[in-house]
């Protein structure tokens, strides 16, 4: 089974702010990585798949890079509406698909 | 407009038996792929199961094999899962959630419904 670990666990930033968010693989995924946002009672949304591709209707300020373990995803001026948390996903290697634990970006 | 609406949770006891159901509309639900993910209260998501399109390939986590059985009916767009011996850690809201066309991902999401089990 493929382990993702999300880092940090908690990011604390302000509105206007650059974001980065890790994930990373315990073995290769090559890019079959996706990015969801979740806000609290709703269910995830997704954002970024296969590593850098913007889901539809996903705003220009999201982005994802990295291939093989290390990926990042990037919201590049904090809007209010950002603040969530955030799963990475990998469809690498399955059965089982897996998720990161999350991290919760949180308005400083 | 892709809609996803979960039915079936609420409130068993240790050992009992629960019937989740999807409706499914907005799109051809007979071409898509579909799984169950779970999310733990204050916990993250993990996946429960797939079925194939035409419901001929399955796959389940570890932790359900045995116990929960997934299932589709394309006449009824409707994609189900059948929880048996149902334990306190099957306590979660589950989703139903549709893979991507595009790439390997899931799409859609349903609202979800929540499954407590306590006695």
């Amino acid at each position: 089974e493929i382990v993702l670990t999300q880092s940090p666990a908690t990011l604390s930033l302000s509105p206007g702010e650059r974001a980065t968010l890790s994930c990373r693989a315990s073995q290769s995924v090559g890019t079959y990585l996706a990015w969801y946002q979740q806000k609290p009672g709703q269910a995830p949304r997704l954002l970024i798949y296969d590593a850098s591709n913007r889901a539809t209707g996903v705003p220009a300020r999201f982005s994802g890079s990295g291939s093989g373990t290390d990926f990042t995803l990037t919201i590049s001026s904090l809007e209010p509406e950002d603040f969530a948390v955030y799963y990475c996903h990998q469809r690498s290697t399955w059965p089982p698909y897996t998720f990161g634990q999350g991290t919760k970006l949180e308005i400083k | 407009e892709v809609q996803l609406v979960e039915s079936g949770g609420g409130l068993v006891q240790p050992g009992g038996s629960l019937r989740l159901s999807c409706a499914a509309s907005g799109f051809t639900f007979s071409d898509y792929e579909m799984n169950w993910v779970r999310q733990a209260p204050g916990k993250g998501l993990e996946w429960v199961s797939y079925i194939s399109s035409s419901g001929g390939t399955i796959h389940y986590a570890d932790s359900v094999k045995g116990r929960f059985t997934i299932s589709r009916d394309n006449a009824k767009n409707s994609l189900y899962l059948q929880m048996n011996s149902l334990r306190a850690e099957d306590t979660a809201v589950y989703y139903c959630a549709r893979d991507a066309m595009f790439g390997l991902c899931f799409d859609s999401w349903g609202q979800g419904t929540l499954v407590t089990v306590a006695s």
